[in-house]
């Protein structure tokens, strides 16, 4: 089976565009959580959604928004950019059902900020 | 709110030998799970191991093991026979036991382990 696939794998834009990344879970997977690590540090929690409806939400500005389509698959859009929202942005996926806890992660998407 | 350290930014193993990464966290939690994900300059996050935290036993993969404290909150990962394949950033992570699609990973500032020949 695939894994968690991501699109674009890099992406360059300026101050102030706005940004749409892709990520598509495991087959069966219903849960997509989305991280951004910076350089150098650990990932860090932006959104979970589950069955589409968005289940948590990480200590970030309203300028990152998500979405889960019917097919599970999933958006983050971030608008006004900043230097600092340069990062690698990782997606995770994790299968149906009680006790499922492992989340299986994509390859990320490198975005730079110019 | 849960937190993750990890006290050492770097650590370097000779290849075949035995290396030790150490992890401490903090919760209030009495259900929860521990897992190791492994970083490598492909930058894909690869689980390594997990651990339930109400199991008594320490969960072992092949040449990854696990030293987990629940009173101490400590959870160090154990690779025997380090391959030079080893060599990746290592992240301890936790997350909170509950309903399916609301409990996030807490991931500490990692651990950049070299292997040497």
């Amino acid at each position: 089976d695939a894994g968690v696939t991501q699109s674009p794998t890099h992406l360059i834009k300026t101050r102030g565009q706005h940004v749409t990344l892709r990520c598509s879970p495991i087959s069966g997977h219903k849960s997509v959580s989305w991280y951004q690590q910076v350089l150098g540090q650990g990932p860090q929690f932006i959104f979970q959604y589950y069955e589409k409806e968005e289940r948590g939400r990480g200590n970030f500005p309203d300028r990152f928004s998500a979405r889960q389509f019917p097919n599970y698959s999933s958006e983050l859009n971030v608008n006004a950019l900043l230097l600092g929202d340069s990062a690698l942005y990782l997606c995770a996926s994790r299968p149906p059902g009680l006790g499922t806890d492992t989340q299986y992660f994509g390859p990320g998407t490198r975005l730079t900020v110019l | 709110a849960q937190t993750v350290t990890q006290s050492q930014p770097e650590m370097s193993v000779q290849e075949a030998e035995t290396v030790t990464l150490s992890c401490t966290y903090d919760t209030s939690e009495s259900n929860y799970y521990l897992f190791w994900y492994k970083q490598p300059p492909s930058r894909q996050m690869i689980l390594v191991i997990r651990q339930e935290a109400y199991k008594q036993q320490n969960a072992t993969e092949n040449r990854f093991s696990v030293n987990f404290q629940k009173a101490a909150k400590s959870f160090s990962l154990k690779i025997s026979d380090s391959q030079l394949g080893d060599t990746a950033m290592y992240f301890c992570a936790f997350m909170r036991a509950s309903a399916p699609g609301n409990t996030p990973l807490v991931f500490g500032k990692g651990t950049r382990l070299s292997v040497i020949a």
